[in-house]
């Protein structure tokens, strides 16, 4: 069983303060993506990057897959209180159903 | 915007009642999951479908039981529900034709066993 792992568990933040969490896995993943969740909601799909090394930018998130496509990070500048919320990252191998992380609870306060 | 609805979003009711949650989407994906997540926790595998008359059992062991009679919908049942069946229930699509690389998700229907 591939298993995700996600740090750190829970973040605090001012808003306007720079944050980065991180996605670990032993796995080697054909795809892997990153989802926010607020209570009571469904993830909402963020970004899918699939070739090693990847960069994606969405507005002020930045997104990078590990070269050995085993990890991943996202990097939130400048956070504001709306981005509030868990960070699921997900990844899947080919062939088998999507695993994800337990994922990363982030306040950004006012 | 994906397209994946869920119905009831909020649902409380008593033990032993038969309960079923809906979940329809209208993008034509043929892979469809239902996922149980508690409040704060991981979401966990609990069914999913490869198609039409196609149903499998997930990661994590439920009394409840699906059905896939049409592309579209994927209803979630439990014959009798108890307090232990109180979580969210969240519903996903994907589609293998373009790869399967991500799932979308519907808005979840939060249950309460009473």
């Amino acid at each position: 069983t591939q298993l995700l792992e996600q740090s750190p568990q829970f973040l605090s933040i001012q808003e306007g303060e720079n944050l980065t969490v991180y996605c670990n896995s032993s796995s080697v993943f054909s795809s892997l993506q990153w989802y926010r969740q607020e209570p009571g909601e469904g993830p909402v799909l963020l970004v899918t990057v699939v070739t090693g090394g990847e960069v994606k930018k969405l507005k002020r998130l930045t997104f990078q897959f590990g070269d050995a496509r085993k990890d991943s990070s996202l990097h939130i500048t400048a956070a504001q209180p709306g981005d509030t919320g868990l960070y699921l990252c997900a990844g899947r191998i080919y062939g088998q159903n999507f695993v994800f992380g337990p994922g990363t609870r982030l306040s950004v306060l006012p | 915007e994906a397209d994946i609805y869920q119905t009831p979003r909020y649902l409380v009711i008593g033990t032993g009642k038969k309960i079923t949650l809906e979940c329809s989407q209208t993008m034509g994906h043929d892979k469809m999951y239902w996922y149980q997540q508690d409040p704060g926790m991981e979401l966990h595998l609990i069914h999913y479908s490869y198609g039409v008359n196609s149903t499998e059992k997930g990661d994590l062991s439920s009394e409840s039981t699906v059905s896939r009679i049409r592309t579209e919908h994927f209803p979630l049942t439990l014959e009798s529900a108890r307090p232990s069946h109180t979580s969210q229930y969240l519903c996903a699509s994907s589609d293998p034709e373009s790869g399967e690389t991500e799932a979308f998700f519907g808005q979840g229907t939060r249950l309460t066993v009473v």
